[in-house]
């Protein structure tokens, strides 16, 4: 079965620092995809970074960056430079066919 | 490019009442996804179609729940009767394929008294 397990409920940075949101997930499918989706506060669900696992190759757009562990299931979110803009919940997800969402994080920036 | 419209944004109905969503994906967007977002969870996928037929229905409560996509663009996620449990936030979404980026519509938040 998949899953997606998000271990830190709720995190905080300061501004202009970095943070890593962590992520771990189970799958027994051979090729698929990850994703970290970003919920701000009353608004949509957004995609931040996304990563083919057949890919060694870490994925980064601008400030966001991951680390990808095939071998040990886990799928880290990095953000640089922190940005009140930066503040949301934050989803881990895998799928192939189907996508599963892991609980979620909530970040908080500090100014 | 408009982005995706759901609607109402929120409905409050009383237990065992029937209630339904209606979302328009992006234009071209020929996966299209409903999902539940219970307060303080992730998304869980009720049901995924692919143009205007069902590609996944197995986390979908077939005994109230049903969703229909007649001409392969809009879709409709009706409940009867609603439960209780049933109060969330249910988003639609879509893309040009599966492994692809899903554009999230607004969400509809559903309260059941």
């Amino acid at each position: 079965a998949q899953t997606v397990t998000q271990s830190q409920p709720e995190m905080s940075v300061q501004e202009a620092e970095t943070v890593t949101l962590s992520c771990t997930y189970d799958t027994s499918e051979s090729d698929y995809y990850l994703f970290w989706y970003k919920q701000p506060p009353s608004r949509q669900m957004i995609l931040v970074i996304r990563q083919e696992a057949y890919k060694q190759q870490n994925a980064t757009e601008n400030r966001f960056s991951v680390n990808f562990q095939k071998a040990a299931k886990s799928f880290s979110l990095k953000i640089s430079d922190s940005q009140l803009g930066d503040a949301a919940m934050y989803f881990c997800s895998q799928g192939a066919q189907k996508l599963v969402f892991g609980q979620g994080t909530r970040l908080t920036i500090n100014p | 490019e408009a982005g995706v419209a759901q609607s109402p944004r929120y409905k409050i109905i009383e237990k065992r009442q029937s209630v339904a969503f209606w979302c328009n994906p992006i234009s071209g967007h020929a996966t299209l996804y409903w999902y539940q977002q219970i307060l303080g969870q992730g998304p869980k996928l009720l049901i995924q179609f692919q143009n205007n037929g069902v590609v996944d229905d197995s986390q979908l409560p077939k005994d109230r729940f049903s969703a229909e996509r007649l001409k392969g663009v809009d879709s409709t996620l009706k409940i009867q009767p609603a439960k209780l449990e049933d109060s969330a936030v249910y988003l639609c979404a879509g893309s040009t394929g599966t492994y692809n980026e899903q554009f999230f519509g607004p969400g509809t938040r559903l309260t059941v008294l």
